[in-house]
């Protein structure tokens, strides 16, 4: 099986932009979670989609909003850049649970300038 | 929210040797999981342990709930263990909203 790809891998913005992150997930996984990593703050949880639908949700402001689409597929957005949404950003598949293993992809690096 | 606390921060190795990371955490939890994240970046889901032991060939993982933490053994280590290892934990009852440690960072060396 393939494993989880992300797209772009690297981004470069500027302050007050947008941008559009997506993440296809292993083939039959419903499940795709999200991740930002910083140096300040290490791993964090954004979100979690199954089946089309935002199941969990960590502590980020509404700039951060996500979606999933019937493939599975899923794209998350940050609006109105900061300097401090620079950092890696992970996204992770799983059969259905979150006690099932997560696969995660390589990762996009957004710097905002 | 919970407090995840990973000890040694730092850990350096020659090649061969055995190491014990920690993860200590403030509250109930139904979920616990260590990662290993290589110096490329790549993350690996190593195990979900909320209680009990578990080995997966040279490495195993004790979470003793009762007693808020877990351990993360790395047996006769090679170059390639070398990274960050994570442990990520969520509260019982409810959505799963994982919490990270800071993680371990772990070189070893040939």
């Amino acid at each position: 099986k393939a494993g989880v790809t992300q797209t772009p891998r690297y981004l470069i913005k500027t302050r007050g932009q947008q941008v559009t992150l997506s993440c296809s997930p292993i083939s039959g996984h419903r499940s795709v979670s999200w991740y930002q990593q910083t140096p300040g703050q290490g791993l964090q949880f954004l979100f979690e989609y199954f089946s089309e639908t935002q199941r969990n949700k960590g502590n980020f402001p509404g700039r951060f909003s996500g979606r999933q689409f019937s493939n599975s597929r899923s794209e998350m957005n940050v609006s109105t850049l900061e300097l401090g949404d620079s950092a890696l950003y992970l996204c992770a598949s799983s059969s259905e649970r979150s006690t099932d293993t997560q696969y995660f992809g390589p990762g996009t690096r957004l710097t905002v300038l | 929210g919970i407090q995840v606390e990973q000890s040694p921060p730092d850990l350096i190795l020659q090649e061969g040797a055995n190491s014990t990371l920690r993860c200590n955490f403030s509250d109930s939890v139904n979920n616990l999981q260590w990662f290993h994240q290589n110096p490329w970046g790549q993350l690996i889901n190593l195990f979900y342990i909320p209680s009990g032991t578990k080995q997966n060939g040279r490495l195993s993982a004790t979470t003793v709930a009762t007693e808020r933490y877990s351990l993360l053994y790395i047996s006769s280590s090679q170059t390639t263990d070398s990274g960050v290892y994570f442990c990520a934990v969520a509260l019982s009852g409810g959505s799963y909203i994982p919490t990270f440690g800071r993680g371990t960072s772990l070189i070893v060396h040939p």
